[in-house]
Parts: structure tokens; sequence; C-alpha cells
């Protein structure tokens, strides 16, 4: 298996539910990154797990909780959004970190109403 | 922290031209330089990437050219064809960075027949 799964494809959400992005991959990488795409532009990273233990938080609000329950699973825990978080949300993995090919999950669509 | 700037925004080409890519970063400790294309509603995929050790890297219509000294590498596609229509993003990193990548804003490529 040589792809990065993320679901749902699409979620609507309003702004005081509570709901989680899951995403998968079995290529046996040890880095996952949580990655955040505006319309237009690049994408723009949030959290990194390295050997399932979280490496970076790019000082993203505390409404996004990530989780990485094992080595093939990385979650992103959504509560209390805003309008301006709907965005394309990419997981993506690598073999380890640095110098290493990333490869991105389809993403997940969401909208906060 | 890295900066990368990626220019032009946009580039329009006749089928078969070739098609330039500059990029510029800020950090002389980046030492890995991927472009990644995402086509409409798909996810980035690696397309290139190239290492420090390394001035040229080719792959079929598709070169990477790195000049450590400038800080700039550039993406060439030569016989553009319809399908390379996409936006291409390019990327640096560190060594020891956890993996994190530092995008450009994109480039908007269309190709036409």
């Amino acid at each position: 298996d040589t792809e990065v799964t993320q679901t749902p494809k699409h979620l609507v959400m309003g702004m005081t539910n509570k709901k989680s992005l899951k995403c998968e991959q079995h290529m046996g990488h040890r880095a996952m990154y949580w990655y955040k795409q505006k319309a237009k532009k690049p994408p723009e990273l949030m959290f990194v797990y390295s050997y399932e233990k979280l490496s970076i938080n790019e000082s993203v609000p505390s409404r996004f909780s990530p989780e990485c329950p094992n080595s093939s699973l990385l979650n992103l825990h959504l509560h209390a959004l805003q309008p301006e978080d709907s965005a394309l949300y990419l997981c993506a993995s690598s073999q380890r970190g640095s110098g290493n090919e990333q490869f991105f999950g389809p993403g997940t669509r969401l909208t906060v109403l | 922290g890295e900066n990368v700037e990626q220019h032009p925004s946009t580039l329009s080409v006749q089928e078969g031209d070739s098609a330039v890519i500059k990029c510029t970063y800020s950090d002389s400790a980046s030492n890995y330089f991927p472009w990644y294309k995402q086509e409409l509603g798909k996810r980035p995929q690696l397309i290139i990437d190239i290492r420090s050790n390394v001035g040229e890297k080719k792959d079929q219509r598709i070169a990477v050219t790195l000049n450590k000294t400038a800080k700039h590498f550039s993406l060439h596609i030569t016989e553009t064809q319809p399908e390379d229509s996409a936006v291409y993003f390019c990327a640096a990193s560190m060594a020891d960075s956890w993996g994190k990548l530092q995008f450009g804003a994109g480039t908007q490529v269309v190709v036409t027949p």
C-alpha cells in the first residue's frame, strides 16, 4: 500500500460541534504531518509527529487537537471552530523527518458554518 | 525561520515550449528542495527533489537546478503538454527540522494547445 488515506472527504460542521479527521498510512513511515491549505495558497504546516511523538506544533489554536494513536494513524480533533478555519486539511507522511519525500493524502474539505 | 519566494505566480506557455519556475530561499542551512505539483482538487504530488550536495537533477522532461551560493533553485519543464497544467510549489527544508517544509507561494502553469 503506497497511499495515504483520509476520512471523511468532506465535512460540514457548526461552530459548537466536535468532529475528528482521520489519516492512515501503511508504508511504515515514522513521520506524519497535518497541513491546512486555503484556496490558491500553499499548504501550511500545523503539526508534525515523529515516532508517534509530537515534534512540532506551529502555534496552532487549541481548538485543533492532534493525536497519533500508533505509527499508522493520525487524528485531528476539532472543537469550537471558526468559519475562518474552513479549508482543505491535508495529512502527509514520510519515512522519517527531514530530507524525505512527503506523501500527501487527498485531504478533507472542511466547511465551518 | 526559512522564507521561500517563488516566481512567477502565473505562467502561460504554448504546448511544446519550455517552462521555468524560480525560487529563492533565505536560510543557508536548508539542504532539501522538493517540487510538488497540485492539480485542481487533487493532492500535492512530488515531481522531483534535489539535495544540497547536488547541483542538477533530471527526470525525463523535468529538471531542477540548485545554486547554493545564490540560494536559489529552479524547475525546468521541457516540451510542455496540456497535462502539465497545474499549480507547482517549491519548498525548502533543513536537516534536523523534523521534516518541516517551507513552501513557496505557488505558480499556476497553463499550457495551451
